[in-house]
């Protein structure tokens, strides 16, 4: 399996600030990344796909694929108590199954 | 809505016994993942299934067997469970194809004892 990196911490945010998350990726043939959301007791949910280069938003949400460097990003903005969840990177591989990051889990505090 | 259902929520098991997972999609999806997750490990796929009758092994498939004699039905075996195996066990569907969303199960909390 690819590896899929998501190296920081827990966040904390305060309500209204912007969260970014980061994920690297190993296999440089990789085209398709996803970024799902997962509550605590949850399963996870789609909330991005991006596929190409460049930035892709949607809503609060901002995805942003750098495929040179191999990273994927994701930015909060205005964050919310309700984004208080743990985000997973996930890459497409080339059997079409998914890869994983461990995830990064984002507390906002009122 | 696409709909993934697992048949428990919660289930404890004592070590040795044969245990059933089941998972049912009714969005007539062509592919179904069975992964399990643990704290500090990530979600970690067991295997998959892109067709009826149709599996392949994943990461981390030792201990586990998977039967897709319908398409819309991917059971998951733990042949003889053990206390490792206790898990959250998260099954996914999703329309062949490129890049299609995966939807994922509410997930079977197991404990083995």
């Amino acid at each position: 399996q690819k590896e899929v990196e998501q190296n920081s911490g827990p966040l904390s945010v305060p309500e209204g600030a912007i969260a970014s998350l980061n994920c690297t990726y190993s296999d440089r043939v990789s085209q398709s990344f996803f970024w799902y959301r997962q509550y605590s007791g949850k399963s996870p949910e789609l909330i991005m796909s991006i596929y190409s280069n460049g930035d892709k938003e949607d809503g609060r949400f901002t995805a942003q694929l750098n495929k040179a460097s191999q990273y994927v990003s994701l930015l909060i903005r205005d964050s919310q108590p309700s984004d208080s969840a743990t985000y997973l990177c996930a890459v497409k591989e080339g059997n079409n199954r998914l890869a994983f990051g461990k995830g990064n889990q984002v507390v906002v505090i009122p | 809505d696409v709909k993934v259902t697992q048949s428990s929520r919660y289930l404890v098991k004592r070590t040795g016994e044969k245990v059933f997972l089941e998972c049912v999609q009714d969005m007539d999806h062509e592919n179904m993942f069975w992964y399990r997750q643990d704290p500090g490990l990530g979600l970690r796929l067991i295997y998959f299934s892109y067709d009826v009758k149709m599996k392949e092994k994943g990461d981390i498939p030792e201990g586990y067997s998977v039967s897709r004699e319908k398409k819309e039905r991917f059971s998951l075996i733990l042949e003889s469970a053990s206390t490792n195996q206790t898990s959250m066990y998260l099954c996914a569907s999703r329309v062949a194809g490129v890049d299609n969303e995966q939807f994922f199960g509410p997930g079977t909390r197991l404990t083995v004892l």
